[in-house]
């Protein structure tokens, strides 16, 4: 079975400071690591992902994880925050091609001017 | 690449109607496509799966004979909320996954529905 876990439901940072969301999944298999964002009455766009290869994978808009398999974590960072980053980011794991997706209950990011 | 959209974006009925929220992958063919429900501040709640051709399998507590999935075709996905009430107000989202998959899903933009 799969999960994912995404510690803090809502974390705020001030503009330009790190940012950082916590993702921590469980997998029988090794898996597939996806973070999305989802901007308010929109639907969610793909961030990065992780399937295979090197393990710190780089998204858009200056976000990038690091696949930790041995913390079994995904943490999303972006070093310095500008105001468009406010969303709704989700985590999210599958065990492969055309499998189902599981998600994170979603982490609400907060930029503080 | 690989867009997905979904049409109405708003939609408001009256208790008793049907409503109808279709999913289009514009530019490729989805073999999969999977149906959500999410809640305020919460995340998605898979509703059911759905592949080209195949009756639907629906996740335990969705009644699928309130909400109808068709796939006719491997750009088309339907979602029918029938015999809607106020409770059935929700977004719904779809995601569809490639013929050749790549491992993501794509996502369309979503549908608000409001049930008066």
């Amino acid at each position: 079975a799969q999960s994912v876990t995404q510690l803090g439901s809502h974390v705020s940072v001030s503009e330009g400071a790190l940012v950082l969301l916590r993702c921590n999944y469980s997998s029988s298999v090794p898996p597939y690591l996806f973070w999305y964002v989802q901007y308010p009455n929109q639907g969610l766009q793909l961030l990065l992902k992780y399937t295979t290869g090197a393990t710190l994978v780089k998204g858009i808009n200056g976000f990038e994880a690091e696949f930790k398999k041995s913390e079994t974590s995904f943490h999303l960072t972006k070093p310095s925050a500008h105001m468009s980053d406010a969303a709704e980011y989700f985590c999210a794991v599958s065990e492969g091609t055309g499998n189902q997706f599981y998600f994170g209950t979603g982490t609400s990011l907060t930029v503080i001017p | 690449g690989a867009v997905v959209s979904q049409h109405p974006s708003w939609v408001i009925c009256k208790s008793g109607t049907s409503v109808k929220i279709e999913c289009r992958s514009l530019d490729f063919q989805a073999t999969t496509m999977f149906w959500y429900r999410q809640f305020p501040k919460q995340s998605l709640m898979l509703m059911a799966t759905s592949n080209e051709g195949s009756k639907a399998t629906y996740e335990q507590g969705v009644e699928k004979d309130k909400f109808l999935i068709n796939h006719a075709s491997l750009t088309l996905s339907t979602l029918t909320v029938t015999s809607a009430h106020p409770e059935d107000s929700s977004f719904y989202i779809c995601s569809a996954s490639r013929v050749i998959s790549t491992g993501e899903l794509f996502f369309g933009e979503g549908s608000r529905l409001t049930v008066l």
